[in-house]
């Protein structure tokens, strides 16, 4: 089946530093990615919704200011959080599919799990 | 897209039928059943979706009610890297890949030897 990948796997970094994530389609063309954030032993919840070459719609109550998503291609997008704080900490999981597919044909990466001291 | 209702968690033995129950009673004409699971620290991988009849593959079963306000998932036999999350979502799949999965609290499905 088709491969997302996310990178980088695992990244700690310092309160009030940016971190950039990536996630790429390794085998499709993806002109639609989704970002979710999980926190532990909770359920994945939907941060945004970007397609390639627009503007990503973010859910009710996510910052778009401090979540900087960009799908620049049709294989990658990248989620920037601006300013971490330890708050911030938590598991990274993006999806990506393609327009008028049907949703089962949706993939999921691995995952960046995010540390802010 | 319609709610859905999980048990929190289950425990099944290796080798046995695990049977994994959902409730959607407000599922629209409309709406699919969608199956995921998400083993620990990894992504949520597909598993298998159904609009009413029982569905089959690879992985598992999928019973629908004939009223379509619930269903089972069934992993015929269970093995230890089944233990996972299981979430059960119901949504339009015309949407296609344009619609979000919701995901609910899910059911923890421990496995044991």
């Amino acid at each position: 089946g088709a491969v997302v990948s996310q990178h980088p796997s695992r990244v700690i970094c310092k309160s009030g530093t940016s971190v950039k994530i990536e996630c790429r389609s390794l085998d499709f063309q993806a002109t639609t990615m989704f970002w979710y954030r999980q926190f532990p032993k909770q359920s994945l919840m939907l941060m945004a919704t970007s397609n390639e070459g627009s503007k990503a719609t973010y859910e009710q109550g996510v910052e778009k200011d401090k979540f900087l998503i960009n799908h620049a291609s049709l294989t990658l997008s990248t989620l920037t959080v601006t300013s971490a704080h330890p708050e911030d900490s938590s598991f990274y999981i993006c999806s990506a599919g393609q327009q008028g597919q049907p949703p089962e044909t949706q993939y999921f990466g691995p995952g960046t799990r995010l540390l802010v001291l | 897209d319609a709610k859905t209702t999980q048990p929190p968690s289950m425990d099944c033995a290796e080798g046995r039928a695990a049977n994994l129950p959902c409730n959607h009673s407000t599922i629209s004409g409309n709406e699919y059943v969608y199956w995921y699971r998400q083993i620990h620290s990894q992504g949520p991988q597909y598993i298998i979706h159904g609009l009413k009849n029982n569905e089959t593959n690879e992985m598992a079963s999928l019973i629908i009610t004939e009223d379509r306000k619930s269903s089972t998932l069934i992993l015929p036999h269970a093995t230890l890297r089944d233990t996972a999350v299981y979430y059960c979502i119901v949504r339009v799949r015309a949407s296609g890949n344009t619609g979000k999965l919701i995901f609910g609290q899910g059911t923890t499905l421990q496995v044991k030897p």
